[in-house]
């Protein structure tokens, strides 16, 4: 059971563009919804991360957009940059007590932007 | 401050065999957590460790073991190694608690012959 689903499965973009990702949530109970991005070789590395009781959360070019009733978030890139260029993840987590459950991710999306 | 270090970064073995992969979390977590990252499948939580005990358990069969030691320090050991294992595995620190961001290592890339 695939519990947070991602789209695209790739992205081509223009530099200077708006690069655009949106992922949709099966489990209410999530609390902790953070973007990561990977480049090839590396580890994912956290970009941006927000909660259920904020619908917007801005970091310098990234932008989390959060539709608690609609179980949806997306992540928008402003001035898409060829450094941008990488495979993005969505994911989600509920928070237990003291500790957490593990991170469900979503599937990914392969981000290009041409220069 | 030295980040998440995992080794080795690279190993093959055959199917039957068992491995054991290490990761060193950054200094002052006190939690660890395994992933399993394939094409097919994408990231998928193994386990966490916390204060050397495992607080967290994903949807994998009992041939994922791992433990953590006093340190911090991490092992996890997959036995009787199938094709299917074949995967890139990514261990992640933090400082603990429910909000912690994760820090990731560059992972094991494992393949099973």
């Amino acid at each position: 059971q695939q519990q947070v689903k991602q789209s695209p499965q790739s992205l081509i973009v223009q530099k200077g563009g708006i690069s655009i990702i949106n992922c949709a949530y099966e489990n209410t109970a999530f609390d902790y919804f953070p973007w990561y991005q990977q480049f090839p070789g590396k580890g994912p590395a956290l970009l941006i991360a927000i909660r259920p009781d904020v619908s917007e959360k801005k970091e310098g070019r990234f932008t989390i957009s959060f539709n608690k009733s609609a179980k949806q978030f997306s992540l928008h890139i402003m001035d898409s940059q060829p450094g941008d260029s990488a495979t993005y993840f969505c994911a989600a987590r509920t928070g237990t007590g003291g500790g957490a459950d593990g991170l469900t991710f979503g599937k990914g999306t392969h981000l290009i932007i041409q220069p | 401050k030295a980040g998440v270090t995992q080794t080795p970064r690279y190993l093959i073995k055959t199917r039957g065999q068992q491995v054991t992969l290490s990761c060193s979390p950054i200094s002052g977590h006190r939690s660890v957590s395994w992933y399993q990252q394939t094409p097919g499948q994408g990231l998928q939580f193994l386990f966490e460790y916390f204060s050397e005990t495992q607080r967290n358990k994903g949807n994998f069969p009992g041939r994922f073991s791992g433990r953590q030691f006093s340190n911090s320090r991490s092992e996890m050991n997959v036995s009787t190694l199938e094709l299917g294992d074949s995967a890139l595995y990514l261990c992640a620190s933090r400082l603990g608690g429910a909000t912690g961001e994760l820090f990731f290592g560059e992972g094991s890339r494992l393949t099973v012959l």
